[in-house]
């Protein structure tokens, strides 16, 4: 059973769409990241989230932790090719303990 | 700065052989992560190492092992390989072990075992 849910687990959209993808728990999360993993390389941090309710922008992306602590969401707006690649969430239950990775929702963005 | 480095790139071997995975940390880094990439899902936490003692694991076997030498570069020692061992090994370092700092991640090693 994953501890972290990621959904859809492929999206394929065309350039200038928006998006949004849903990382969902059971449990509650002291603090919660975003990554992004292009092929034939390790993914890349691109936010973390500790409070709840959170909202964090990151020029065309949108992250935002639920208010339980408990869920997130990544947006893009006017997705771009260069966005393509397999979005990770990752989770710690407490300050400190190690993160727990979600299993990805991989994106297309066609030209 | 130097980022995270891995070697080697890919590496095929058959069941029952052991294998070494290396981990050159990031400049100033102490503590190095390493992870389990199978295919089609997130990356699953093996250990940490920390100052060159093992500062945490996740769910695995013994024969999944590791060093940290003083330079705070990392192996990743695997026997007895198994058909499910084929999969992405990353590892990540950062500045300590605690809080929320950044894992800079190594492109990975891509190990296939047949």
């Amino acid at each position: 059973t994953q501890l972290l849910e990621q959904s859809p687990q492929f999206l394929s959209i065309q350039e200038g769409e928006n998006l949004t993808v849903y990382c969902n728990s059971s449990s509650v999360f002291s603090s919660l990241q975003w990554y992004r993993q292009e092929p034939g390389e390790g993914p890349v941090l691109l936010v973390t989230v500790v409070t709840g309710g959170e909202v964090k922008k990151l020029k065309r992306l949108t992250f935002q932790f639920g208010d339980a602590r408990k869920d997130s969401s990544l947006h893009i707006t006017a997705a771009q090719p260069g966005d393509t690649g397999l979005y990770l969430c990752a989770g710690a239950r407490n300050y400190g303990q190690n993160f727990v990775f979600g299993p990805g929702t991989r994106l297309s963005v066609l030209p | 700065e130097t980022g995270v480095t891995q070697s080697p790139t890919h590496l095929i071997k058959t069941r029952g052989q052991q294998v070494t995975l290396r981990c050159s940390s990031q400049s100033g880094h102490n503590t190095v992560s390493w992870y389990q990439q199978a295919l089609g899902q997130g990356p699953q936490f093996i250990f940490q190492y920390y100052r060159e003692e093992e500062n945490g694991r996740g769910n695995f076997p013994p024969r999944f092992s590791g060093l940290q030498f003083p330079n705070y570069s990392s192996e990743l020692n695997v026997n007895a390989l198994e058909l499910d061992d084929s999969a992405l090994y990353l590892c990540a370092s950062s500045l300590d072990p605690q809080g929320y700092n950044e894992q800079f991640f190594g492109p990975g090693t891509r190990l296939t075992v047949l």
